[in-house]
């Protein structure tokens, strides 16, 4: 079934330990997208790629790394997690940076302690 | 920058009735997209409706309804003949219409919907 698909469902995660979520679509979308879901905030977006090979920092990126190697991944590092960093992730895509309909994986609750 | 504004956190209403979810956004920009996603228990983020600001008609789809006033700048979505399906997290999101950088969706707080039988 063509979508997103995103690993872990959910971790928990030592603070000062480097974790990579991953998202991968098999829909050849060039747009893809990392947000994260905290309550009483809704969804912000942590980092965005428009094309394979390019990225850019979205509202909150501190903390966060991202690589668009090919099309269809876009994993997200966390170099040395922190608590604040607690949420649940969403990865999302699109066929490209004008389309207006995104996608969204399941999301990943990471949990850091 | 936009900002999307939800300014109700939790709402119920009785199976089978109608509900109104509020949403309003800030926006210098004459032309974008406006959306409402459902998130229910599985988490998954679902697109219940979208309205592209040049359009007047108001958006539906089946049992959801939009009322766009784009003068007061707000984005509303009624539910009607509540299920106990619809009970969810409700997003309200905004878009712009192109441009440079990310094409991202700027979401409201979001605003839980509880269906009581």
């Amino acid at each position: 079934i063509a979508g997103i698909t995103q690993a872990p469902t959910s971790q928990i995660l030592a603070a000062g330990r480097r974790m990579t979520l991953r998202c991968t679509q098999d829909m050849r979308h060039n747009a893809m997208y990392w947000y994260r879901q905290d309550l009483g905030l809704g969804l912000r977006l942590i980092h965005y790629s428009n094309t394979a090979g390019t990225t850019g920092k979205g509202e909150v990126p501190d903390g966060y790394s991202v690589s668009r190697a090919n099309t269809d991944d876009f994993p997200l590092t966390l170099a040395s997690a922190v608590p604040s960093q607690t949420s649940v992730y969403f990865c999302a895509s699109s066929l490209d940076r004008l389309s207006t309909e995104a996608f969204f994986g399941q999301g990943t609750r990471l949990t850091v302690v | 920058a936009q900002t999307v504004t939800q300014s109700q956190p939790e709402m119920s209403v009785q199976e089978a009735e109608t509900v109104t979810l509020s949403c309003t956004y800030d926006t210098s920009e004459s032309d974008y997209y406006l959306f409402w996603y459902k998130q229910p228990p599985s988490r998954q983020m679902i697109l219940v409706i979208r309205q592209e600001a040049y359009k007047q008609q108001n958006a539906t789809e089946n049992r959801f309804s939009v009322n766009f006033q784009k003068a007061a700048k707000s984005f509303s979505l009624k539910i009607s003949d509540s299920q106990l399906g619809d009970a969810a997290m409700y997003f309200c999101a905004y878009r712009s219409p192109g441009g440079r950088g990310a094409q991202k969706l700027v979401f409201g707080q979001g605003t839980r919907l509880t269906i009581n039988p």
